[in-house]
């Protein structure tokens, strides 16, 4: 079965500042999708990024990037100039084949990053 | 934009008692979904719905639960005698096909007394 992992509970940054939170992951698919999820305290889900697994170009969106390392089964996201409005729970996802033909996404525990003025 | 939207946005409700949460997709959506996060967790998979069928179901969607469309705008998850430990933020989120990303609502909290 795939599993997601994120070690890192917590993090903070300082705004302007750039920080990197951290997601690996187990499967023995070779086709698969990877995604960043952020949950602000309003609770809803937003995407932020998502990265095909046949691409070797890591994604990018404004200033949100990965670092994604098929081999290694690392999908790290990098946020640049980190503003007051990033604070919020980051979800990395992996993006499952089920049984049934159709997809379910498997997620993990999630990261709470803080933003510091 | 569209968006995903659930009602009600809170719910609290008696142990043993029936509730219906619902959600509208985005009109065009075909796959549809239902997540839970109980507060502090992660979030977890409850069942996926296509072509007015359940595809995919979790060991936590058990006969207490249950899916409809029963309209074609309407999704509804559908918890028959609620426990204290359904207590939890239910997601409803949903796709256009198989290759697209998918949407979420912004979830509704439901408490159990």
């Amino acid at each position: 079965a795939q599993t997601v992992t994120q070690s890192q509970p917590e993090m903070s940054v300082q705004e302007a500042e750039t920080v990197t939170l951290s997601c690996t992951y187990d499967t023995s698919e070779s086709d698969y999708y990877l995604f960043w999820y952020k949950q602000p305290p309003s609770r809803q889900m937003i995407l932020v990024i998502r990265q095909e697994a046949y691409k070797q170009q890591n994604a990018t969106e404004n200033r949100f990037s990965v670092n994604f390392q098929k081999a290694a089964k690392s999908f790290s996201l990098k946020i640049s100039d980190s503003q007051l409005g990033d604070a919020a729970m980051y979800f990395c996802a992996y993006r499952s084949r089920a049984t049934s033909g159709t997809y379910k996404y498997i997620f993990g525990t999630g990261t709470r990053l803080k933003v510091l003025a | 934009e569209p968006e995903v939207t659930q009602t009600p946005s809170h719910q609290v409700t008696q142990m043993g008692q029936e509730v219906i949460l619902r959600c509208v997709p985005i009109s065009n959506h075909l796959y549809f979904y239902w997540y839970r996060q109980i507060l502090g967790q992660k979030v977890e998979f409850l069942v996926s719905f296509y072509n007015n069928e359940i595809s995919e179901k979790s060991e936590i969607f058990d006969d207490q639960f249950s899916v409809e469309r029963p309209d074609g705008s309407n999704f509804t998850l559908k918890i028959r005698s609620t426990k204290l430990e359904d207590s939890a933020m239910y997601f409803c989120a949903s796709r256009l096909s198989l290759g697209e990303t998918q949407y979420f609502g912004p979830g509704t909290r439901l408490l159990v007394l």
